[in-house]
């Protein structure tokens, strides 16, 4: 285990339905990220929050929608998805965002598909 | 913005052989170069990591080259076991002010041939 406890593992939802990922970390980080990963890419940057202030959002629709109550918490909020949505979402922590580029810890990711 | 290229995509080697990852990067800003192993279902972990200010740094059977020139860097894997088989991951970041991001490449998936 590296401190990155992601939930759900899985999940299966329709595409009206709303649903949200959960991500903690106990390292005693100050920046979370969000990344996605299907099959045959590399793994996409999505969202960065440092000290709870989000600093980069990579283009990413508004059906995703991240919110970041704490240090230790984030959390990816999902509606009316689309089937190329499913996808592999991981979420990473680091001690912080900022120079020098620190290591990033990864959860085990929310398996996610979109019928 | 920053963009990693990787290859090959897939590599098999024979167990006991030497295995060459190649990544480019186009941001001459970047100074943070790791790479992550990701095995089957599960988390990518970092292996090895370097910074722009040294040229190669090794970890038992795990070395990594960097060529801040040429904006290019190697991981390399001697003696290859069977439990190396994963998919790799370069990735290359730089840090402005208060922001930094890492790029990932589009990985390798090793197999070891036994």
């Amino acid at each position: 285990e590296t401190g990155v406890t992601q939930t759900p593992r899985h999940l299966v939802m329709g595409m009206t339905n709303k649903k949200s990922l959960k991500c903690e970390q106990h390292l005693g980080h100050n920046a979370m990220y969000w990344y996605k990963q299907s099959a045959k890419k590399p793994l996409e940057l999505m969202f960065v929050y440092n000290f709870k202030e989000q600093t980069e959002n990579n283009s990413v629709p508004s059906r995703f929608s991240p919110e970041c109550p704490n240090s230790s918490h984030l959390f990816l909020h999902l509606h009316t998805l689309q089937p190329e949505d499913s996808a592999l979402y991981l979420c990473a922590s680091s001690r912080e965002e900022g120079a020098p580029p620190d290591i990033q810890y990864f959860g085990a990711g929310t398996r996610l598909s979109v019928l | 913005g920053e963009n990693v290229e990787q290859h090959p995509s897939t590599l098999s080697v024979q167990e006991g052989d030497s295995a060459v990852i190649k990544c480019t990067y186009s941001d001459s800003a970047s100074n943070y170069f790791p790479w992550y192993k990701q095995e089957l279902g599960k988390r990518p972990q970092l292996i090895i990591d370097i910074r722009s200010n040294v040229g190669e740094k090794k970890d038992q059977r795990i070395a990594v080259t960097l060529n801040k020139t040429a904006k290019h860097f190697s991981l390399h894997i001697t003696e290859t076991q069977p439990e190396d088989s994963a998919v790799y991951f370069c990735a290359a970041s730089s840090s402005y002010s208060s922001a930094s991001k890492i790029i990932f490449g589009s990985g390798t998936r090793l197999s070891i041939r036994p």
